[in-house]
């Protein structure tokens, strides 16, 4: 099946504390971007990836790091997590950029 | 700068029409999406406009006119199930631009019997 995973799906942690939210997708797609949804500001890019080794900052690239290593992975990376990225956050995927993005399940960050 | 507008709230009746409007301000286009989210769930594709003019899918149609940096979403023959949150998405000009979308707050639409 065709499809964006994303992990964890659900995360409390405090602030400090490195983690990485880890997102793959299976259709060969060189296109990856991550998002960032917040009640009443819509869905804000943090992070895009036209291919591997190739990445660049969306909209509220700070206080995040990517990488891309491989086509499929496109891991997301909190150096040190504080309270205002709490959030809901959504990898997504396409063939190219031009085409439509499929997205991941969410996951739901906590940072206390 | 961009800058889109949607409604915030709608609500409708089941088997009505309704028509959810998104302006956008941008300092150019190179297109707009509308994507449909359930509570809690991922967005999901529904339309891709970048041509003046109606494209039609099933129940759903979205409208575009450049010139006025407008798009509507009309869904029609309203279910249960089309209570949602309807996110418009536009992709700035330039060779930069084109690589992102920027997203409206979305309107979140809700269908009663």
């Amino acid at each position: 099946e065709a499809q964006v995973t994303q992990n964890p799906r659900y995360l409390i942690t405090v602030t400090g504390k490195k983690l990485t939210v880890t997102c793959s997708q299976n259709m060969n797609h060189e296109y990856m971007s991550w998002y960032r949804q917040d009640p009443g500001l819509g869905l804000r890019q943090i992070y895009y990836s036209m291919n591997v080794e190739v990445t660049d900052k969306g909209d509220v690239p700070e206080g995040y790091k990517v990488s891309r290593k491989e086509k499929r992975n496109f891991p997301l990376i909190l150096e040190s997590p504080s309270p205002n990225q709490t959030s809901l956050y959504f990898c997504a995927s396409s063939f190219t950029v031009a085409d439509t993005q499929y997205f991941g399940p969410g996951t739901r960050l906590t940072v206390l | 700068g961009q800058n889109i507008d949607q409604p915030t709230e709608m609500t409708a009746t089941e088997g009505a029409i309704v028509q959810i409007n998104c302006t956008y301000q941008t300092s150019g286009f190179n297109g707009l999406f509308w994507y449909q989210q359930h509570a809690g769930e991922a967005p999901t594709f529904l339309s891709y406009n970048v041509l003046d003019g109606l494209e039609e899918k099933g129940r759903f149609s979205s409208f575009l006119s450049r010139s006025k940096g407008y798009s509507y979403l009309l869904l029609k023959e309203l279910q249960m199930k089309d209570s949602a949150s309807y996110l418009c998405a536009v992709r700035p000009p330039g060779s930069g631009g084109y690589n992102k979308l920027i997203f409206g707050a979305g309107t979140r639409l809700a269908v009663h019997p």
